[in-house]
């Protein structure tokens, strides 16, 4: 059974450093991108970034590029997303999930339980 | 343009047919995929590509596109169905390749 776990909620205050993480399971995490997606309260999905685990090539919105830190550690199947100093401005929900891209298209089709991040002094 | 536009809100009648609507430049490029959101719940992959379903969704879900409008058609709406709706595409403006998502679309099943 595919599944991508993540890091359990966190609250932070503004210049804080934060890393969360996502971990896949059953497949085999270098064959698939994984997506980073941010959903602030009452608001819609913002897709943030991708990983490509097996060479950890990133790709970023320009929305978040500088913002955030995409990275991965293939030999534990974990992806992970980082600020170096928060805001109040990134209280939000943040999804992981598998992303694929083939002939027949490209989806997220697998999706972590999503960590709550609350940013406030 | 790196904006894919949605209608904030759709409305069917139970057992109707609705189709929910995603515009923008890159859709002329590039396939939508489509995402149900129930509340405090993760999204869930509902169509992908020309029309294709993931294992598990119903046949009443949908897929097609024209031009720069890609649609998400229910036939057959279920109370079960009301949700938020959101589309998903490559974005074609800039060098390096990102994605989007639409606003969403919130359906009402009355």
């Amino acid at each position: 059974e595919v599944q991508l776990v993540q890091s359990g909620a966190e609250v932070k205050k503004p210049g804080e450093s934060l890393r969360i993480s996502c971990k896949g399971s059953g497949y085999s995490f270098t064959s698939y991108w994984i997506s980073w997606v941010r959903q602030m309260p009452g608001k819609g999905l913002e897709w943030m970034g991708r990983i490509d685990p097996s060479d950890s090539y990133t790709n970023y919105s320009p929305s978040f590029q500088g913002h955030v830190t995409i990275s991965a550690d293939k030999s534990i199947s974990t992806a992970y997303l980082q600020w170096s100093s928060l805001k109040a401005s990134d209280t939000a929900m943040y999804y992981c999930a598998r992303q694929f891209l083939g002939s027949t298209g490209q989806g997220l089709d697998y999706w972590g339980q999503g960590t709550l991040v609350t940013v406030s002094s | 343009s790196s904006e894919l536009t949605q209608d904030p809100a759709v409305s069917v009648a139970l057992g109707q047919t609705v189709r929910i609507t995603c515009q923008g430049d890159s859709l002329r490029s590039y396939y939508a995929s489509w995402y149900q959101q129930k509340p405090g719940q993760a999204p869930v992959l509902v169509i992908y590509g020309k029309n294709n379903r993931p294992s598990g969704i119903p046949d009443r879900f949908s897929g097609s596109s024209s031009g720069n409008t890609a649609s998400l058609t229910i036939t057959g709406a279920q109370a079960e169905d009301e949700a938020d709706y959101y589309c998903n595409s490559r974005d074609s403006s800039g060098n390096h390749p990102h994605w989007v998502f639409g606003g969403g679309t919130k359906l009402t099943v009355l």
